[in-house]
């Protein structure tokens, strides 16, 4: 049975760091990109991030609206992948959820950033 | 980017009756390789988000076959033949021919 299990969310105040991580499990990890998709209360889903595969050279894509503040990455070794976010802002404020897009679904890890 | 346009945003319907959710891409979604990445998506109150059809017109598995895809190059058509109560939520198309991926807006199918 394939797992996306995200962890890391929280209450953030602004400009604040956070680091949402995802643990995989039930498929081949090693072959697949990752995403983080959010959804902001209320609205649809957003593509924030995405990794690539070890065979396409883990290259990376970024939203306009998180470049140069989020960081995505993937430890192959333990099949898990990782947002790092800095100086976090209001409207940063979603459910974000680790997929591979678009057969697999984490349950989603809440973050607010609020003061 | 690609921008997928849903309509209708919003779509009352009864038990058992048919209804059809139109996305229109801003590009063609025919790729290279002869594929066409366009996928619905369901998204229950809750829940998170399930892939239904893909490349158009490809059931998932598991999936009702009261679910159908069409369409091509820009303009497809999810087609629920029967609404069951299972089926409200949010229902949204995604393609995967250009990068980056995008969604389209989504369409919320409630009961009338």
């Amino acid at each position: 049975e394939v797992q996306l299990v995200e962890s890391g969310g929280g209450l953030v105040q602004p400009k604040g760091s956070l680091k949402l991580s995802c643990a995989a499990s039930g498929f081949d990890f090693n072959s697949y990109g990752m995403s983080w998709v959010r959804q902001a209360p209320g609205k649809g889903l957003d593509l924030v991030a995405d990794i690539s595969s070890k065979s396409y050279n883990y290259a990376t894509y970024y939203a306009d609206s998180v470049k140069d503040r989020f960081t995505i990455s993937r430890d192959d070794s333990q099949s898990m992948v990782y947002l790092q976010m800095d100086n976090l802002k209001t409207e940063d404020t979603a459910l974000y959820y680790c997929t591979v897009l678009s057969p697999f679904w984490g349950q989603g890890v809440m973050v607010t950033v609020s003061s | 980017d690609v921008v997928l346009t849903q309509t209708p945003p919003t779509l009352s319907a009864t038990i058992g009756q048919s209804v059809s959710i139109s996305c229109r891409s801003s590009q063609s979604l025919l790729d290279s390789d002869g594929d066409t990445y366009l996928n619905w998506l369901l998204q229950r109150p809750g829940q998170s988000p399930q892939l239904l059809i893909y490349s158009v017109s490809n059931l998932e598995s598991g999936v009702p076959n009261r679910f159908s895809g069409s369409g091509s190059e820009t303009d497809f058509t999810l087609k629920i033949s029967g609404v069951e109560a299972e089926d409200l939520g949010v229902y949204y198309c995604m393609q995967a021919t250009h990068a980056p991926r995008t969604f389209g807006g989504g369409t919320k199918l409630e009961l009338k």
